[in-house]
């Protein structure tokens, strides 16, 4: 199975300034020159909602203010700014291979 | 828009079995593969399986097969996902996710269904 290493566990970031968040794969998740590496926000008591898939690309509704990007096997998810309503948990997700998988979480919250 | 309308919480006893229900709306139903998704809060996010509602066909995490089964009834546009022989640790919450046409992601997710298993 791929193992998703995400990091930190949890984030504290002021108001307007930027957090940045990493998942590293065990092995490639690359098919035809594209990465098959997604990235959810789950709010607390609410459901998973995706923002970025195929590394990049954002969602539609999605403001630019989020962002995905790559280096090697470290993918990483920046906000900025952040705002209050980006509370939540980020989780990475590959789609590669089945079984599917997802990283552990990393929660963020406002310092 | 795209709903997927998951049933209600669950309580049942160890041994026993429960079937969960994902009913879609808003677009073809078999046009889209349906992903089931397990979130407690020591395992995060676990992919059970996934289902083409189209065929019938499945593929299934190997974590849970003999687990899970999942299955489709067309004429409703429901997709159902039954759990056998309970124990605690399968008490979680329940995800419905519905895979995006072209790419493997999941774009639209029902509410969760809770199942706790308890005697």
């Amino acid at each position: 199975n791929i193992v998703l290493t995400q990091s930190p566990a949890s984030l504290a970031v002021i108001l307007g300034q930027k957090a940045t968040i990493s998942c590293t794969a065990s092995e490639s998740v690359n098919k035809f020159g594209i990465n098959l590496m997604h990235w959810y926000q789950q709010k607390p008591g609410q459901l998973p909602k995706i923002l970025i898939y195929n590394e990049f690309s954002r969602a539609p509704g999605i403001p630019a203010r989020f962002s995905g990007d790559e280096a090697e096997l470290n993918f990483t998810l920046t906000i900025e700014p952040v705002e209050a309503d980006d509370v939540a948990t980020y989780y990475c997700q590959q789609g590669l291979t089945f079984p599917l998988t997802f990283g552990a979480g990393t929660k963020l919250e406002l310092k | 828009q795209v709903q997927l309308q998951q049933s209600g919480a669950e309580l049942v006893k160890p041994g026993t079995s429960v079937k969960l229900s994902c009913k879609a709306s808003g677009y073809t139903f078999t046009s889209n593969h349906m992903n089931w998704i397990k979130q407690t809060t020591g395992q995060g996010l676990e992919w059970i399986g996934i289902i083409n509602p189209g065929s019938g066909g499945t593929s299934y995490n190997v974590k849970f097969k003999g687990k899970a089964t999942l299955t489709v009834d067309k004429s409703s546009s429901t997709a159902f996902m039954q759990l056998s022989s309970l124990t605690p640790e399968d008490s979680a919450v329940y995800y419905c996710a519905r895979k995006d046409g072209y790419n493997p992601f999941m774009d639209a997710w029902g509410q969760g269904a809770s199942v706790t298993v308890s005697s």
